[in-house]
């Protein structure tokens, strides 16, 4: 059964950068997209983009192009997901997830999510 | 894309069934059969219950059940038990080629 496990928190200075990762155990990444999932203080779930392992292709959601990336490493099956020019706004929870490729470049769902790994984006 | 509509609380009482809905438009809810449910307990990550508007995930129970009527997609809890009591988002795909989340719906059981 696939886990994963994200990195731990992180105390960020507005205007900074912080890379989280994502970490797959029992299973490959080879018939799976891994997105990013975003989640504010008492708020709802965002999706921010995805990346496909095997392609290496990545997409991202219109409200965050520009300033996410979103990459994999297939030999630790290990995503990544690394967000620019921090502001109090972007403080949340962000999750990985995955999900089963589809015919578009975009997850119809997502089985497993990660533990979450809260981001404070404060001066 | 805005967010799917969803109603901010739902309450029921043990043992009973409720209904959560999910509104969206012809260019998402309405237009695809890829309307997810997800059950999320404070502090916790989100846990799918009802992926493509009507199946269930394996280990996920039958008191869980999913469904769609035009651009309005509806989760179903029936037989209500405590562990119930969360937090639930529906997601659908969308014409932009995008992924949208409703804004989540309080379940308390009484």
């Amino acid at each position: 059964q696939v886990q994963l496990v994200q990195s731990g928190a992180e105390v960020k200075k507005p205007g900074s950068s912080v890379k989280v990762s994502c970490k797959a155990s029992g299973d490959t990444f080879s018939s799976y997209s891994i997105s990013w999932v975003r989640q504010a203080p008492g708020q709802g779930l965002e999706w921010m983009g995805g990346v496909i392992p095997i392609f290496g292709t990545s997409n991202y959601a219109q409200n965050f192009q520009g300033r996410v990336t979103i990459t994999a490493d297939k030999s630790t099956s290990t995503a990544y997901m690394e967000l620019s020019s921090l502001r109090s706004e972007d403080t949340a929870v962000y999750y990985c997830a995955r999900a089963l490729l589809t015919g578009t470049t975009v997850p119809y769902w997502f089985d497993p999510w990660g533990q979450g790994t809260l981001v404070t984006v404060s001066s | 894309q805005s967010a799917l509509t969803q109603p901010a609380s739902v309450s029921g009482s043990l043992g009973q069934s409720i209904t959560i809905s999910c509104t969206g438009t012809s260019s998402d809810v309405g237009a695809y059969n890829y309307v997810s449910w997800y059950q999320q307990h404070p502090g916790k990550a989100p846990k799918l219950m009802i992926y493509d508007v009507s199946n269930r995930p394996s280990g996920v129970s039958n008191r869980f059940s999913g469904s769609k009527s035009g651009n309005t997609a509806s989760l179903t809890i029936s037989g209500l038990q405590a562990e119930d009591e969360a937090n639930y988002y529906c997601s659908s795909y969308t014409s932009g080629s995008t992924l949208v989340f409703g804004g989540g719906t309080k379940l308390t059981v009484l």
